[in-house]
């Protein structure tokens, strides 16, 4: 099983509202990671999850709230979301940890959410 | 400077042609590269490693330049279906390991 999935495929969700994102992966990669991708740009990292502990959080705002319930499932919750956070979300997997040079990095992504905020 | 810049598009090619696009990185200290290839509205998919001096997969080959610190993906004989956008990824330095830098993209049309 070499996929990594992403439930829902798409969310439209008010300002007020919170919801969450999943992710699964089942090919024993320790790292997982979190990317938003706006229109025509490439994906900006968000978050880096190592065996299950988050090690890089790049300054993501709080209302965005990532979860790594163990080694395969990796959540991002999110509560008063304003409209510019609307963007496709991708989760990502990787064997190796962004940690040690010698690591195989590649990473594999998920189909993706895509999140409307009105 | 950015991080990591790739050559501006579209390139519009016809099918069968070559076609090259390059990717500078400014962190001399990078040590791991990628290309992915991205289709409109759908993830991004690893095409190809490149962690020495460079690796052939096909019709594809990638090449590494340390020295002048860039990395190109050849593309020969191309396909109507090697259409997208390519993304060159670079690992650069971060404390305590490193984190993953995507360009910009490169959008390749190829036309019959």
């Amino acid at each position: 099983d070499t996929e990594v999935t992403q439930t829902p495929k798409h969310l439209v969700m008010g300002m007020t509202n919170k919801k969450s994102l999943k992710c699964e992966q089942h090919m024993g990669h320790r790292a997982m990671y979190w990317y938003k991708q706006k229109a025509k740009k490439p994906p900006e990292l968000m978050f880096v999850y190592s065996y299950e502990k988050l090690s890089i959080n790049e300054s993501v705002p709080s209302r965005f709230s990532p979860e790594c319930p163990n080694s395969s499932l990796l959540n991002l919750h999110l509560h008063a979301l304003q409209p510019e956070d609307s963007a496709l979300y991708l989760c990502a997997s990787s064997q190796g940890l962004p940690f040690g040079w010698r690591e195989t990095n590649e990473q594999f992504f998920g189909p993706g959410t895509r999140l409307t905020v009105l | 400077r950015k991080e990591v810049e790739q050559d501006p598009g579209p390139f519009n090619v016809p099918e069968g042609a070559t076609v090259a696009f390059n990717c500078t990185y400014s962190n001399s200290a990078s040590q791991s590269f990628f290309w992915y290839r991205q289709d409109c509205r759908k993830e991004p998919k690893l095409l190809m490693s490149v962690y020495s001096s460079g690796n052939e997969d096909g019709r594809f080959t990638a090449q590494l330049n340390r020295a002048s610190q860039y990395i190109s993906l050849l593309i020969r004989d191309s396909k109507l279906s090697d259409s997208a956008t390519y993304l060159c990824v670079v690992n650069i330095p971060d404390t305590g390991g490193f984190k993953t830098i995507f360009g910009a993209g490169t959008r390749l049309f190829v036309k019959a």
